[in-house]
């Protein structure tokens, strides 16, 4: 158990829809990251909160979009749904220490999402 | 810009027989490397990583890497499979020092079949 939760684990909707996926991190870590699995494009990074803010971007899509909240939890908002949304999405986490170059990432267990 | 190439989709070994899992990468940096793992259905764990440290570097499980810069190589082995290592493995590099954010770079994986 990495310590980072998301829910849901698994999550079936339509097209043209919307749903939100939740992560939280371990204790004491700032920094969330999401990163998206699917067949085709392999793992990769959407996009970066720390602390409340968001720090970096990746290739993510303007349907999607993300926040992190005072409690440290984090929100990935997908919208207007396509089949080709249909992927994991991890949320992992770290404490972001200043000068000790990068720390591990902890990578909670993934939602499934299918869009039919 | 940063990036890992796993040299081979799938590996096939048999029970107790050493396991080598290719990965070169290109960095314009000196790269902080890693290797996760994903068994089925779970999300990743971190086996091992690379900070300029050491350049043989000891994981969990018994895996080991060695840092080759001359080759610009970072494979992973093990001296002998167990059917629990069957599992998909990622050669990863992370991008902190290139964009000042921890966002990691996933090669495309390999997958690792245990034969009894």
């Amino acid at each position: 158990d990495s310590g980072v939760t998301q829910t849901p684990k698994h999550l079936i909707t339509a097209t043209g829809q919307r749903v939100t996926l939740r992560c939280s991190p371990r204790s004491g870590d700032l920094s969330v990251y999401w990163y998206q699995q699917s067949l085709d494009q392999g793992l990769q990074f959407l996009i970066q909160y720390y602390n409340g803010e968001e720090r970096a971007k990746g290739n993510i899509l303007e349907r999607f979009s993300a926040q992190q909240f005072p409690d440290l939890h984090s929100e990935l908002n997908l919208s207007s749904l396509e089949l080709g949304d249909s992927a994991l999405y991890f949320c992992a986490s770290s404490v972001e220490r200043v000068g000790t170059g990068p720390d591990e990432q902890f990578f909670g267990p993934g939602t499934r999402l299918t869009v039919l | 810009a940063q990036s890992v190439t796993q040299l081979d989709s799938h590996v096939s070994v048999s029970e107790g027989t050493p396991v080598l899992l290719r990965c070169n990468y290109s960095s314009s940096y000196s790269p902080s490397l890693f290797w996760y793992v994903q068994h089925p259905n779970k999300g990743l764990q971190l086996l091992l990583k690379y900070t300029s440290a050491a350049t043989l570097v000891k994981g969990i499980n018994g895996f080991e890497a060695e840092f080759k810069k001359s080759e610009t190589s970072f494979h992973l082995t093990k001296p002998s499979a167990h059917m629990s290592d069957a599992a998909e493995y990622f050669c990863v590099v992370s991008d902190l020092y290139s964009s000042n954010t921890g966002k990691l770079i996933f090669g495309q994986g390999t997958t690792l079949q245990v034969k009894p």
